[in-house]
């Protein structure tokens, strides 16, 4: 079974510092990973996706991740936080497999101040 | 752009009525999905499909049902409506697996309340 794990459930940072979101996940077999981003009462919005391509993979936004078999690792960074980045962040996972969905973690909330 | 629309953004039933939820979308998708959000929850999945009259059970299917008759339409339908069914609804939807665009596109949410 497939699993992702979000470490912080709440990040802040001050705008123009890093963003850095952490997920780990768990598959038996060569995985997707995406990220999404929710602002508030809206969908979900793609970020990001890996589909075993280039193992850093840019997103929109500013957004980039890196995939880390060893460290079975997809974080989400950005250089520098603006006001607008403030949102909730959901990393997900698929093996791209008949008879599955994305399996999602419980979300990131990040905060930014300025 | 690839939509996905929902019935409702907004709805207030009372305990004990059945809820019909509704779900289109408009690029061909085979798969479909119905997530409910919490808050410290995440999204968890109630049921899926990946074809017309297909349906596949998720994390939480209790006190749910769905149907799917057509393609481009997905239901997700509450027999007989609880407070614990308080909650965001969303639903998605996706190419067939086995192709890189397994990514799920999101409606805008359904925020239902039960009373």
């Amino acid at each position: 079974a497939q699993s992702v794990t979000q470490l912080g459930s709440h990040v802040s940072v001050s705008e123009g510092a890093l963003v850095l979101l952490r997920c780990n996940y768990s598959s038996s077999v060569p995985p997707y990973l995406f990220w999404y981003v929710q602002y508030p009462n809206q969908g979900l919005q793609l970020l990001l996706k890996y589909t075993s391509a280039a193992t850093l993979v840019k997103g929109i936004n500013g957004f980039e991740a890196e995939f880390k078999k060893s460290e079975t690792s997809f974080h989400l960074t950005k250089p520098s936080a603006h006001m607008s980045d403030a949102a909730e962040y959901f990393c997900a996972v698929s093996d791209g497999q008949a008879g599955t969905a994305l399996i999602f973690g419980k979300g990131t909330t990040l905060s930014v101040s300025s | 752009d690839v939509k996905v629309t929902q019935s409702s953004r907004y709805l207030v039933k009372r305990t004990g009525e059945k809820v019909f939820l509704e779900c289109v979308q408009d690029m061909d998708h085979e798969n479909m999905f119905w997530y409910r959000q919490d808050p410290g929850l995440g999204l968890r999945l109630i049921y899926f499909s990946y074809d017309v009259k297909m349906k596949e059970k998720g994390d939480i299917p209790e006190g749910y049902s769905v149907s799917r008759e057509k393609k481009e339409r997905f239901s997700l339908i509450l027999e007989s409506a609880s407070t614990n069914q308080t909650s965001m609804y969303l639903c998605a939807s996706s190419f067939a697996r086995g192709t890189a665009n397994t990514e799920a596109f999101f409606g805008q949410g359904t925020r239902l309340t039960v009373v």
